[in-house]
């Protein structure tokens, strides 16, 4: 398995600019979600699914959108660039998302610069 | 999802044991200790997680007190590759949100 894959590795955009980060598993999980990772800060979360064709908000899901058409992706789209939005994306997926036992395993990010 | 608790740095020596402790008191019940790490911005690694017994994987070794509140997690001897974040997270019995705080930073020196 390759796991949890995101692309690209690094993004520069300009103010304004709409893009689209992917992430996709290959291990049949239920659950993905984003977080972001600021300097120096633990990781918040954007937008999580649990399911394909479900959706639903996190800590701070101002300014991305997100759609599940199916099991293996989960792409996190920025409508219109920000500055405030310069971060390290991280994508994560479990198997269920019902079980807290249930580990989650994360990608090796997206760093995206907003000039 | 319970707050946590943890000191801001630590040191270890290689080849010793890293203690990382865990205050955890407002935890309930059903919820469960996580312990991640992320080495130098890389995807945040699980590493190991417990309800009430103390647990221990080919990586670490979880201590939880009788009373729940406050845990330890033990890497048994560490290496110069286990300098790291680690983040100590609670998480509820149902749903998947892990909250991350700001993390112990763990340097293993030689």
């Amino acid at each position: 398995n390759a796991g949890v894959t995101q692309t690209p590795k690094f993004q520069v955009l300009k103010t304004g600019q709409s893009m689209t980060l992917q992430c996709a598993q290959d291990m049949n999980h239920e659950y993905m979600s984003w977080y972001r990772q600021d300097p120096g800060m633990g990781l918040r979360l954007i937008h999580y699914s649990v399911g394909a064709g479900i959706t639903d908000q996190g800590e701070v899901p101002n300014g991305y959108n997100v759609s599940r058409s199916t099991t293996e992706d989960f792409p996190l789209r920025l409508l219109s660039a920000a500055p405030s939005q310069t971060s390290v994306y991280f994508c994560a997926s479990s198997r269920f998302w019902q079980r807290a036992s249930d580990t989650q395993y994360f990608g090796p990010g997206t760093r995206l610069t907003v000039l | 999802d319970a707050k946590t608790t943890q000191p801001p740095s630590m040191d270890c020596a290689e080849g010793r044991a890293a203690n990382l402790p865990c205050n955890h008191s407002t935890i309930s019940g059903n919820e469960y200790v996580y312990w991640y790490r992320q080495i130098h911005s890389q995807g945040p690694q699980y590493i190991i997680h417990g309800l009430k017994n103390n647990e221990t994987n080919e990586m670490a070794s979880l201590i939880i007190t009788e009373d729940r509140k406050s845990s330890t997690l033990i890497l048994p001897h560490a290496t110069l590759r286990d300098t790291a974040v680690y983040y100590c997270i609670v998480r509820a019995e149902y749903g998947n949100k892990l909250v991350f705080g700001a993390g112990t930073i763990l340097r293993v020196k030689s």
